[in-house]
């Protein structure tokens, strides 16, 4: 079993609509959470970065995290066909004073004018 | 804002070859980590190092080596490339501690 499990998709809605996108995780150690946005040929580029349970938003972007349940979300509201992009959710435990990341697979999303 | 930059966007080399992928950072960021992206498989770390000259293994840290001499250059070595490390090679930096790491555009490698 994967230590982090996501759906890749892909996943085509219309403009406007609000997008979902989750993941969940096996390892109770990881400490940080985060969602970053890759567009094609270029890296990933961070979203959102959020430590504890509970709701973070910023603009139309809110980072949702459950750790009872290992479950984090990231919510897009009136999306745009700029959000186009593949969504890598990314979970943290901490070696060495370094973050060691681990990335789900990535869910490909298209958001249609 | 910060600036993390590959040296190369494409390279295609040929198998038995030495390869060296350049990654230099302009954020005096300690720690700096080479991944590999694979379609199906996702980000996966290969190696990363959180001070000048000190390095950790990563997850898949067989044929490459690393070589960090200045704090701000991180380089990825293939000793004797072979045609399943042709990928996309992504490099990022981060703080101390858990601060956030940022990426590269990335180096798409090609061995023949």
């Amino acid at each position: 079993q994967k230590e982090v499990e996501q759906d890749p998709g892909p996943l085509s809605v219309p403009e406007g609509a609000i997008v979902s996108l989750n993941c969940t995780y096996s390892n109770s150690a990881f400490q940080y959470f985060m969602w970053y946005r890759q567009y094609s040929r270029k890296g990933p580029e961070l979203l959102m970065y959020t430590y504890s349970s509970g709701n973070k938003e910023d603009g139309r972007f809110t980072a949702q995290v459950d750790k009872s349940s290992k479950y984090i979300s990231l919510f897009i509201r009136d999306s745009q066909p700029s959000d186009s992009a593949t969504y890598l959710c990314a979970m943290s435990s901490l070696i060495q004073g370094a973050q060691k990341l681990v990335f789900g697979q990535g869910t490909r999303l298209t958001i249609n004018p | 804002d910060v600036k993390v930059t590959q040296s190369s966007r494409y390279l295609v080399k040929r198998t038995g070859e030495k390869v060296f992928l350049e990654c230099v950072q302009d954020m005096d960021h300690e720690n700096m980590f080479w991944y590999r992206q694979d379609p199906g498989l996702g980000l996966r770390l290969i190696y990363f190092s959180y001070d000048v000259k000190m390095k950790e293994k990563g997850d898949i840290p067989e044929g490459y080596s690393v070589s960090r001499e200045k704090k701000e250059r991180f380089s990825l070595i293939l000793e004797s490339a072979s045609t399943n490390q042709t990928s996309m090679y992504l490099c990022a930096s981060s703080f101390y501690g858990n601060q956030p790491q940022h990426f590269g555009d990335g180096t798409r490698l090609s061995i023949l």
